[in-house]
């Protein structure tokens, strides 16, 4: 029973580098988001996506992409890591935006 | 004003304490409410939904208040095991995306 798996768990980036986290869920939900959350403060929007196809702009999207290929995978690409970007990553998925959402375990991301 | 104000505590309470949060919004067309419960280093994860009529899970009571526009968390007799960040989530209706709060933590203690 996977539910949202997000790889890697960890990473450490040098400035300037980029990299893919990567999200992925089997249970068919339209709705997938990409927060991160750093030390004590709570989870901020960065990117969602309402559907295959269909991406849209969070709270704090600068410094990032994404794209919706199919209803599966919804990967967040960090172009030029910047220090600013170190945080925990959370990927979620829900069947409608007003119910229930299901994270990955996060990804916790270092960029020095 | 924020769209959702949680006290972040942390709340110290003693084991079989009874402790209460309240969650502050502000957009009035507010239509869904849940509480989450995170624990350290680890994902949010539903503890429940929140009801106008309110509702009950065991220790845990959630309540809603339209009028005043705010939900609590009510949590009987607190096992050690309740220590953790709890988030309040709305849903407005318009929007695509759930709005967290920052949480409150709580820390029970023998």
């Amino acid at each position: 029973n996977a539910g949202v798996t997000q790889t890697p768990k960890f990473r450490i980036l040098k400035i300037g580098q980029s990299m893919t986290l990567q999200c992925t869920q089997d249970m068919n939900h339209n709705y997938m988001y990409w927060y991160r959350q750093d030390p004590g403060m709570g989870l901020k929007l960065i990117y969602y996506s309402v559907g295959a196809g269909i991406t849209d702009k969070g709270e704090v999207p600068n410094g990032y992409n994404v794209s919706r290929s199919t209803t599966e995978d919804f990967p967040l690409r960090l172009e030029l890591a910047a220090p600013s970007q170190t945080s925990v990553y959370f990927c979620a998925s829900s069947p409608k935006v007003d119910t229930e959402a299901f994270f990955g375990q996060g990804t916790r991301l270092t960029v020095v | 004003r924020k769209e959702v104000e949680q006290d972040p505590g942390p709340f110290n309470v003693p084991e079989g304490a009874t402790v209460a949060f309240n969650c502050t919004y502000s957009n009035s067309a507010s239509q869904s409410f849940f509480w989450y419960r995170q624990d350290c280093r680890k994902e949010p994860k539903l503890l429940m939904s929140v009801y106008s009529s309110g509702n009950e899970d065991g220790r845990f009571t959630a309540q809603l208040n339209r009028a005043s526009q705010y939900i609590s968390l009510l949590i009987r007799d607190s096992k050690l095991s309740d220590s953790a960040t709890y988030l309040c989530v709305f849903h407005t209706g318009t929007a695509s995306k759930l709005t967290f709060g920052t949480g409150t933590r709580l820390q029970v203690t023998l």
